[in-house]
């Protein structure tokens, strides 16, 4: 079985300093690990994923997020925020086998990120 | 096309009304998935079709809810006898391998009144 824990349901920070937002899974295999970001009334979109490979991923608009196995944690970072970034990010895991990631997806709950000028 | 295609993209409809959603994945994806989006109540996995195999269909929330997938690519959600807790978003979201992400569909707003 597998789930996926968002430790902060809403995050406020200021434009210009870091952001962190907090993703911890457990899985019974190898994991593949996503994050994905929606704007109001948007669909999700792709921000970063982890299938095995390198464990410092970086994704698009700036955000990066570190797979430790140890801490079975996830969590994405960007060091300056935007006030674009103001969003809802989900944290998502699924298993993986031979590299390839199959079986339904997992979703956190949720993280609201509110980017203040 | 390019992306997932859902439609519709807004659907009212009465209480104990039947329904179908329909996407339109990513031509080549093996892998469909179908999701839930409520207020309060995250994304919900409904239902997993995968290339030729059994779908996954763990995630319906009851008998009122099918979906299949005709020549491995279009897919119909159908809901029968609508209530008021069906309200939600629908998503749909495709793959080709999961290793290289999965691509949601900008979903089909249900109000059930």
């Amino acid at each position: 079985a597998q789930s996926v824990t968002q430790l902060d349901s809403h995050v406020s920070v200021s434009e210009g300093t870091p952001v962190l937002l907090r993703c911890n899974y457990s899985s019974s295999y190898s994991p593949s690990l996503f994050w994905y970001v929606q704007h109001p009334n948007k669909g999700l979109q792709l921000l970063l994923k982890y299938t095995s490979a390198a464990t410092l991923v970086k994704g698009i608009n700036g955000f990066e997020a570190e797979f430790k196995k140890s801490e079975t944690s996830f969590h994405l970072t960007k060091p300056s925020a935007h006030m674009s970034d103001a969003a809802e990010y989900f944290c998502v895991v699924t298993e993986t086998a031979g590299g390839t990631s199959y079986g339904k997806l997992t979703f956190g709950q949720g993280t609201i990120l509110t980017v203040h000028p | 096309g390019a992306g997932v295609s859902q439609s519709p993209s807004n659907k009212v409809t009465e209480k104990g009304k039947d329904v179908e959603l329909r996407c339109d994945p990513i031509s080549g994806h093996t892998a469909l998935y179908w999701y839930r989006q409520s207020l309060g109540q995250g994304l919900e996995f409904l239902i997993y079709f995968q290339g030729n195999s059994a779908p996954d269909k763990s995630g319906l929330p009851s008998d009122r809810f099918s979906a299949e997938r005709t020549g491995g690519s279009v897919s119909t959600l159908t809901i029968q006898r609508t209530q008021q807790e069906d309200s939600a978003v629908y998503l749909c979201a495709s793959s080709l391998e999961g290793r290289y992400g999965y691509t949601f569909g900008s979903g089909t707003r249900l109000t059930v009144v």
